[in-house]
Order: C-alpha cells, then sequence, then structure tokens
C-alpha cells in the first residue's frame, strides 16, 4: 500500500517569493493533517481537514498561509509571500476516523522541507 | 491546556544498557498517548500507543495517571534503536513533544 505522499521533497526560494506543497493521503483516510516542524521541534498542527472540511485551521497564519483540499483527498498549503522564518520542514499526515475524536494512529509522509533565502 | 514535555533533548546509552526516555503530559480528561520514532532518512512513524498495552521492538510504555507520565522504557538497548523519538497526545489536535534524540553505543 501507498503511503502518504508528499512533493517536493526539497525547495529553496527566495524570501517574498510564493511556494505550495502537495499531499496525497493514503486512499481512504478521510483526515488530512498539515503539521509545521521546526529545527529540533517536534510537529505543531498548523490545519485538520475532515474529508474537505477545514476543521481547525486555528494554528494557521492566514496572512500568508492557505490550503485547500478539493474534492476531499490530495491538499496543497501554500505561503505566499514567504519569510525567512518559514524555513522548515512541513509535514503532511493522514488517518482513518468516523466521527469522534481522532484516537487512532497518524500516517506521515516523508515532509517538504523548505529553505528561504 | 494540552501540553507534551520531554526533558531530554539527547539520550546516550551504551549497547546492552537499559533505556528510558520520559515523558511528561498536560491534560484534563483521559489521555490518548503514543510513542512515534523517526530513524535516519525514514519518516515518523508509531512505535506504540497506551491502549493497546503492546510491545514493540522490546519497547514498552506504561501510562501513570498520577504522575502524568508516559515514559518509554527498553531493558536493553540496541544500535538499530538509535532514533528520534517523539511522545504524542492524541485527539482531535495530537500534540507532539520537542522528541529525544537516542543514541546507542557500540
Amino acid at each position: 500500500e501507498a503511503g502518504v505522499v508528499q512533493s517536493p521533497r526539497y525547495k529553496i526560494i527566495e524570501k517574498k517569493q510564493p511556494v505550495a506543497f502537495w499531499c496525497n493521503p493514503i486512499s481512504g483516510h478521510n483526515t488530512l493533517y498539515w503539521y509545521l516542524q521546526n529545527l529540533g521541534q517536534g510537529p505543531e498542527l498548523l490545519i485538520r481537514y475532515e474529508n474537505e472540511e477545514a476543521v481547525d485551521d486555528s494554528q494557521l497564519p492566514k496572512d500568508r498561509f492557505s490550503a485547500e483540499r478539493l474534492k476531499g483527498v490530495d491538499s496543497t498549503l501554500k505561503i505566499q509571500p514567504a519569510e525567512l522564518g518559514d524555513s522548515a520542514v512541513y509535514l503532511c499526515a493522514s488517518s482513518k476516523t468516523s466521527g469522534g475524536p481522532p484516537t487512532g494512529e497518524l500516517f506521515f509522509g516523508e515532509g517538504s522541507r523548505l529553505t528561504v533565502l | 491546556a494540552q501540553r507534551v514535555t520531554q526533558p531530554e533533548k539527547l539520550l546516550s546509552v551504551f549497547k546492552g544498557a537499559p533505556v528510558e526516555l520520559k515523558c511528561n503530559y498536560s491534560y484534563s480528561g483521559s489521555p490518548e498517548l503514543f510513542w512515534y520514532v523517526q530513524y535516519s532518512r525514514q519518516r515518523l512513524q508509531l512505535l506504540l500507543r497506551h491502549i493497546s498495552r503492546e510491545s514493540i521492538k522490546g519497547f514498552t510504555a506504561d501510562l501513570n495517571k498520577g504522575e502524568t507520565s508516559f515514559h518509554l522504557k527498553k531493558p536493553f538497548a540496541q544500535e538499530e534503536d538509535s532514533a528520534m523519538y517523539y511522545c504524542a497526545l492524541g485527539g482531535f489536535k495530537t500534540i507532539f513533544g520537542a522528541g529525544t534524540r537516542l543514541f546507542v553505543k557500540a
């Protein structure tokens, strides 16, 4: 079974440029997460989707970050414009939940490492 | 507020020695706790969850509600155990600790 797929794996851009990350979750997983992982830190949730609905985007910096999950499958996370402090690894994860708190296992992608110069 | 604390950034032990990675949590209610592991050049993956009370790769973790802890233990560390370990509090928003890097020396 294919795992969570993310692209690109690495991206180097100059500040003020836009960047987008793509995620394809495991087939059948209705919940999708975007996490931010700074160097030396654990993953921090940016946004959680249940199917196509963003049910928790409280930690997403909406002035420059946006995300979408059209048709409840693939998802895209965008940053525009990027700042130096956005350099980090952006992780996508998925899980299969059926109502109620998602207490099950999260399946992670390999991550997209962003470097902003 | 919900919080997960892993007090050790780095833990270095010799092969065959016991290892304990500490995790404390803050949560009002019945917690769902997990340990995730990230081996070199691999993705983050689940190691074990408290609800299943299983032993994976010789690791165990016991939930202590009185001490709000979920420490990860292994009686005899192996070199292949070297990795980053993250304790996580599950729920609508899974919260991760900062991680502990375990280095097992030959």
